[in-house]
């Protein structure tokens, strides 16, 4: 049973530039969540999806950041341009919203982002 | 501002004895608390859940206390293991958020089970 896959597993890129993290999500599961960990702030939610259509945004931090899921087995995060302060972990989680409304969350490895 | 709050970074106990996980929220609209518990490198797995309709809810070694009206809840290991060192991660949800899924996360608490 795969679960949620995210690439790369490690970026390192330089200040301004362009950077996008990939997400697959669990077959079959509808609704999809970005969140970034910082050692400051903890997991924090960026964005999330249902039914590949944006629900709630307010988490992103300004207007470099940017998500999409063109459909329901895909979805990207790009910054850019990208600055030291966005390094951190950022984790792709899916979960099933036709069951239980207490289903958990199932997260991916993480792309851990180094911005130098 | 912290809607869900571990104060501990770190706990660190011997093999064997009680790990308990201490975790404070102040909204009081969160009505499910869940733990999760991350490996290095890895994603946070989900670990045990309580409805805020109960007090106790408990998995094997792993029993989590929800204690409303301190907005405190707790996860008690015992006994320790040391395959338990992880960080652990304390969440909440609110039903009336207009949006179901989502969850914050408490910064975590690392334990470290000594042998």
């Amino acid at each position: 049973d795969a679960g949620v896959i995210q690439s790369p597993r490690h970026e390192v890129t330089e200040m301004g530039q362009e950077v996008t993290l990939r997400c697959k999500p669990i077959s079959g599961h509808n609704s999809l969540f970005w969140y970034r960990q910082t050692m400051m702030r903890g997991l924090e939610l960026l964005i999330y999806f249902n039914n590949n259509v944006p629900i709630d945004d307010s988490g992103m931090p300004e207007d470099r950041f940017s998500a999409k899921m063109p459909n329901a087995s895909f979805s990207t995060l790009k910054i850019q341009p990208s600055e030291p302060r966005d390094s951190a972990v950022y984790f792709c989680a899916s979960s099933d919203r036709l069951s239980s409304y207490n289903s958990p969350l199932h997260f991916g490895n993480g792309t851990r982002l180094t911005v130098t | 501002d912290q809607q869900v709050k571990q104060n501990s970074p770190s706990l660190s106990v011997q093999e064997g004895r009680i790990s308990i996980l201490n975790c404070d929220y102040t909204n009081s609209m969160f009505d499910y608390f869940l733990w999760y518990k991350k490996y290095p490198a890895e994603g946070p797995t989900f670990l045990i859940s309580i409805s805020s309709i109960k007090d106790k809810n408990e998995d094997g070694r792993f029993t989590v206390f929800l204690n409303k009206s301190a907005k405190h809840l707790s996860l008690h290991i015992v006994p320790s293991q040391p395959g338990d060192s992880a960080v652990y991660f304390c969440a909440a949800r609110a039903i009336s958020s207009g949006s179901a899924r989502q969850l914050t996360f408490g910064s975590g608490t690392q334990l470290t089970v000594l042998p």
